[in-house]
Parts: structure tokens; C-alpha cells; sequence
């Protein structure tokens, strides 16, 4: 296990609301990105934060987004659901500097 | 230009077999190429990864070669076990935009016993 751990694991939601996934980096990591992976696809970058402020970004748009904590956990919101969002949502954390990034078990989101 | 392209989708290999997995990458700019092991149900784990300036990186079973003429990197397991059937991405990052990596759509692979 990596250490990096989020919250929750399953989530159904219907189209149109709005959902809030959690992370909780490695200890000793502050830097953080969110990857979005559908059934049977590689994981795609959403964004990554460091010292609570996006720098860097995907071809995701602006209902896609996202807080760091001090602490260095961190929360993916996604508002106005689609049915396409329905897929795993990870995140990976990392010292900043280093290129090794360590991910979580994911969220499951099913949008109905 | 940004894609990283992966074959094959799937692969069965027989137990303490070599399963090779190949990866093409457009982007010159990219400069970390990473390889995860990802589980069903659990998220992607860092196998091995290898820099553009080396032609060949080593970790028990797992080797990584990197041809940065023909800009594509392979992952061979070497003796290959029911334990390894997992599906396998290759991936690469580059220094703009963040730390934005790029994965392919990943290998199935499956050992028989």
C-alpha cells in the first residue's frame, strides 16, 4: 500500500448534482494530482496542486475542480454532472522535485 | 503529439514466459517514463521507470528499454507468473504544464499457470 488514501471508495450520484471526492497524500508529500480513468483507459490528468494552488492542467473543464489543504489532502468537486463522468477518480501524491508519484484505490463515481 | 501509444491491448503469456509490452511516444519534450502495475479495484502502482539519457534500466524481473531515436520504450518480464496477471500502463511526462503525465490505454496481461 502507498500510504495515500481517499474517500469515498463507491459513490452513485444523479446527473446534474454535484460531488466532493477526498485525498489524503502520503506523509511528506505536497504536491498532489487528480487523475480521471474510465472503464478500460488509462488514467487522465485532471490537474495537480502544490502549496494549495493549481499548476497544472488537463483538458478538463472549469466544473472540474479542486482544493489542497496545509495539511496536503485535497478534494476534487465536480459540479453539474454528466453521465460521462461516471469513472475512477485518483489521485497521487508526491514530494514536489521528485518524479515518482504514489496513487490511492480510487473513487468509484457512478453518474445515473 | 501529446499521446503516448501502447500494444498490445492484451496479451496471455505461459508461466516463466517473457511478456514484452511496447510503448511509442511523440513528444520530445517528455523526459520520465514510467511503467504502473495496476490491480482490478486498487489504483496504478510505480513498477520501474526510466530517463531519456539511459538505454536500459533493470529491477528484478522488470526491464525497461528506452530507444529515444525511434522514440519507444518496452517493458519485458522476465519469467513471468499467474501472480503478474494485471493490466499494465506505460506513461510519460514532460516539464510543461505542471506535472501533466500521459498514459496509454494499458495492457491486459495474464499468465497461465
Amino acid at each position: 500500500e502507498t500510504g495515500v488514501t481517499q474517500s469515498p471508495t463507491h459513490l452513485i450520484k444523479t446527473r446534474g448534482q454535484q460531488v466532493t471526492l477526498r485525498c489524503s497524500s502520503q506523509s511528506g508529500h505536497n504536491t498532489v494530482s487528480w487523475y480521471q480513468q474510465a472503464l478500460g483507459q488509462g488514467p487522465q490528468f485532471i490537474f495537480q496542486y502544490y502549496r494549495e494552488e493549481e499548476n497544472g492542467r488537463g483538458n478538463f473543464p472549469p466544473r472540474f475542480s479542486g482544493l489542497q489543504f496545509p495539511n496536503y489532502s485535497s478534494e476534487l468537486n465536480v459540479n453539474a454532472l454528466e453521465l460521462d463522468d461516471s469513472a475512477l477518480y485518483l489521485c497521487a501524491s508526491r514530494v514536489a522535485g521528485s518524479d515518482e508519484q504514489y496513487f490511492g484505490p480510487g473513487t468509484r463515481l457512478t453518474v445515473t | 503529439q501529446q499521446q503516448v501509444k501502447q500494444s498490445p491491448q492484451s496479451l496471455i503469456v505461459q508461466k516463466g514466459g517473457i511478456s514484452i509490452i511496447n510503448c511509442a511516444y511523440e513528444n520530445t519534450a517528455f523526459d520520465y517514463f514510467p511503467w504502473y502495475q495496476q490491480f482490478p479495484g486498487k489504483g496504478p502502482a510505480l513498477l520501474i521507470a526510466i530517463r531519456p539519457d539511459v538505454s536500459e534500466k533493470k529491477e528484478g524481473r522488470f526491464t525497461i528499454s528506452f530507444n529515444k531515436s525511434a522514440k519507444q520504450f518496452s517493458l519485458h518480464i522476465m519469467d513471468s507468473q499467474p501472480g503478474d496477471s494485471a493490466t499494465y500502463f506505460c506513461a510519460a511526462k514532460g516539464d510543461t504544464g505542471g506535472f501533466k503525465t500521459i498514459f496509454g490505454a494499458g495492457t491486459r496481461l495474464f499468465v497461465k499457470a
